[in-house]
């Protein structure tokens, strides 16, 4: 069984960068796109972006001069970087996996528990 | 970029009855690229339909997807007390992928 859990600060400075890691164990990373979505409090799902376990990415255009997704095979993992960070970034953080595939297209079958951040002073 | 817009925004319902949730995009979606999530409280979102109408693995049969172009439906017969969860549906035609703003299911 494929589980997903997000690690990083719960807390963050306005103007400071957000970083996220979402560790995968019970499979491995390669082979999949993995994604980031957030949700803010009372608010929609927003798809933040995916990368390909090869490194490829694409970003949510609204994001992606702040946004940075990356990933380590090695460590089984992949991680978010959110740059100058306001209040409206305030959101549970998922991660997970795209790999419920079919006609060419890949959509999330594992999500990690989810974990708030919180941009305050 | 895609606005879905789901309606209504609330609906409550007794257990045995039927549910009928609704999306509505504001293009139309190639080869129906629409699926519906499941967020009960406290939990991510499960994947319910893909494809506007494929049940994705183990979903019961009381959950029906249907609906072309812009318009889709999301059927629950025979509600249960356990489906109580925000519904969103999103789709995955194009970058960035976006939900609807979500319907919240009450069970009276």
């Amino acid at each position: 069984q494929v589980q997903l859990q997000e690690s990083g600060p719960g807390l963050v400075k306005p103007s400071e960068t957000l970083s996220l890691t979402c560790s995968v164990s019970g499979g491995s990373i390669s082979g999949y796109f993995w994604t980031w979505i957030r949700q803010p409090p009372g608010k929609r799902l927003e798809w933040i972006g995916f990368i390909y376990y090869t490194g490829s990415t694409d970003y949510n255009p609204s994001l992606k001069s702040r946004v940075t997704i990356s990933v380590d095979t090695s460590k089984n993992q992949f991680s978010l970087k959110l740059s100058s960070v306001t209040a409206a970034d305030t959101a549970v953080y998922y991660c997970a996996r795209l790999g419920f595939c079919s006609n060419g297209a890949c959509l999330a079958d594992y999500w990690g528990q989810g974990t708030l951040v919180t941009v305050s002073s | 970029e895609i606005v879905l817009t789901q309606s209504p925004g609330t609906l409550s319902l007794s257990p045995g009855e039927r549910g009928t949730l609704s999306c509505r995009a504001s293009q139309s979606l190639n080869n129906n690229f629409l699926a519906w999530y499941q967020q009960k409280p406290g939990q991510a979102p499960r994947l319910l339909i893909y494809g506007a109408s494929s049940r994705a693995t183990g979903i019961p049969d009381r959950f029906s997807g249907s609906g072309s172009g812009t318009d889709f439906t999301l059927t629950i017969s025979r509600l249960e007390p356990e489906d109580l969860a925000v519904y969103y549906c999103q789709q995955y035609v194009t970058s960035p992928r976006t939900f609807g703003q979500g319907t919240k299911l009450e069970i009276k």
